[in-house]
């Protein structure tokens, strides 16, 4: 087992509430969860990472946990502006693996 | 400035014809990715390359190949193109192989008709 799961597919919020996003992955070898942010049109690009020896990491706005129990980790965006609508990718990789496995993706709509 | 190239950013072509999709990296990183985007199914991976000449399929490789002469440059092929090969493409590297996040090339997107 390999696969991540990301819910929700699609996100809407209020500009100025919070947003989260969910990814489970099924390697339990995974130490390493990056996300990626990617505009219209634009590659995805990393706004924060998380690796196995840490449960939170915080970064201008953006929250990440990781549940190892639970193989789950998640994505909080504080205080959400018209500049944070893109999609957005959770992955997760194995020091024994080469290559990031990458969610479905969510599609984060800010609305004023 | 550090980055991933990719040529061409759009291309058309015919069913049946050959494509090449061009990927360069100015950062020395070992390590680079094909991948492609479809909507609902995020990015998958085509396939990796340690470094020049040691390449591995990685989970979609089926019609698809790959070369990689030089370290800095990683080519993707499509031998007879199908339209289901209608997508974006994108390349990415990252140094060595220990577990770092990837830089991504601008992307390539490709219509197959």
């Amino acid at each position: 087992g390999e696969q991540v799961e990301q819910l929700p597919s699609i996100l809407r919020v209020q500009e100025g509430s919070s947003a989260s996003i969910n990814c489970t992955y099924e390697n339990s070898a995974s130490n390493y969860f990056p996300w990626y942010k990617q505009e219209p049109g634009e590659n995805p690009k990393l706004i924060i990472d998380i690796r196995s020896n840490m449960e939170r990491k915080q970064t201008q706005g953006l929250i990440v946990l990781l549940d190892k129990k639970a193989k789950r980790f998640s994505l909080h965006i504080t205080d959400t502006q018209p500049g944070d609508s893109a999609m957005y990718f959770c992955a997760a990789s194995a020091d024994s693996g080469t290559y990031q496995r990458f969610g479905t993706g969510t599609k984060l709509q800010v609305v004023p | 400035d550090m980055k991933v190239t990719q040529m061409p950013r759009y291309l058309i072509k015919r069913m049946g014809e050959n494509v090449l999709l061009e990927c360069g990296q100015d950062m020395s990183h070992e390590t680079m990715y094909w991948y492609r985007q479809d909507p609902g199914l995020g990015l998958q991976l085509i396939y990796i390359s340690y470094d020049v000449d040691s390449n591995s399929e990685g989970d979609i490789p089926k019609g698809y190949r790959v070369s990689r002469k030089k370290r800095e440059h990683f080519s993707l092929i499509l031998d007879s193109a199908k339209t289901n090969q209608t997508s974006v493409y994108f390349c990415a590297s990252r140094p060595g192989q220990g577990n770092s996040d990837y830089t991504f090339g601008s992307g390539t997107r490709l219509l197959v008709i």
